[in-house]
C-alpha cells in the first residue's frame, strides 16, 4: 500500500513569492491534515478536513495561506504572499475517519529568504 | 484548551543506555496519548499508543507509561542503540467526534556508539 505523498520535497522562495504544496494521502482515508512544523519544533496544525469539507482551519493565517481538497482525495495547500517566518516543514498526514492512527507523508521543507 | 508539555529538547547516551522522556497533558476529556519517531528526512511515525484503559504500550523495545495522577506520560527503552537516534514526540488526542491532535515540541535522541 503506497503512503502519503508529497511534493515538492523542497521549496526555496523570496518574501512575497507564491508557493503550492500538493499531498495524495493513503486510499480510503477520508480524513486529510495539514501541519506545519518550525525548525526544532513539533507539528502544529493548519487545517484538517474530512472528505471535501473543512473540519478545522482556526490556525491557518487565513490572509495569506488557503487550503482545498475538492474531490476528498487529493489536497493543495497554498501560501499566498511568502513570509520568512513560513519558512518550516509542511507535513501532510492522513487517517480513517473513525481512527486516531494518522500516516504521515514525508514533508515539504520551505525556506523563505 | 488541550496541550502537551515535553520539556527535554535534547538527550545524548551512549548505547546502551536507560532511555527516559517524559511529557505532560492538560485535557478534559480522557486522552489517547501517542509518542512519534521522527527521522531525518521523514515524517513521523507511530511509534506507541497508550490510553487510559490499559495505561502501557510497548512496541520495539519502547515502553509507554501512563501517570493519571500527575497527568503525565513517559517514554523509555532499558538498552538504547546508535539506531534510536531519532526525535521523539508525545501527542495527545482529542476525540471530539473528529480527532484533534496536539504534539509535545520533540525530544532530540544522539545515541553515541
Amino acid at each position: 500500500e503506497a503512503g502519503v505523498t508529497q511534493s515538492p520535497r523542497y521549496a526555496v522562495l523570496q518574501e512575497g513569492q507564491a508557493v503550492s504544496f500538493w499531498c495524495d494521502p493513503i486510499s480510503g482515508h477520508d480524513t486529510l491534515y495539514w501541519y506545519q512544523q518550525p525548525r526544532d519544533q513539533g507539528p502544529q496544525l493548519l487545517v484538517y478536513f474530512r472528505d471535501e469539507a473543512v473540519i478545522d482551519n482556526s490556525q491557518l493565517p487565513s490572509d495569506r495561506f488557503s487550503a482545498v481538497r475538492p474531490k476528498g482525495t487529493n489536497s493543495t495547500l497554498k501560501i499566498q504572499s511568502a513570509k520568512q517566518g513560513d519558512t518550516a516543514t509542511y507535513l501532510c498526514a492522513s487517517s480513517t475517519g473513525t481512527g486516531w492512527e494518522q500516516y504521515f507523508g514525508p514533508g515539504t521543507r520551505l525556506t523563505v529568504l | 484548551g488541550d496541550s502537551v508539555t515535553q520539556k527535554q529538547g535534547q538527550v545524548t547516551l551512549s548505547e546502551d543506555d536507560f532511555l527516559f522522556i517524559n511529557c505532560t497533558y492538560s485535557t478534559t476529556t480522557y486522552p489517547t496519548l501517542l509518542w512519534y519517531v521522527q527521522y531525518p528526512g521523514q515524517g513521523p511515525q507511530l511509534l506507541l499508543k497508550v490510553t487510559t484503559a490499559n495505561n502501557k504500550g510497548i512496541s520495539r523495545g519502547f515502553e509507554a507509561t501512563y501517570d493519571k495522577g500527575t497527568t503525565s506520560f513517559h517514554l523509555q527503552k532499558a538498552s538504547v542503540q546508535e539506531s534510536d537516534s531519532a526525535v521523539y514526540f508525545c501527542a495527545l488526542v482529542e476525540d471530539t467526534g473528529y480527532q484533534n491532535f496536539y504534539f509535545g515540541k520533540g525530544t532530540s535522541l544522539t545515541v553515541i556508539p
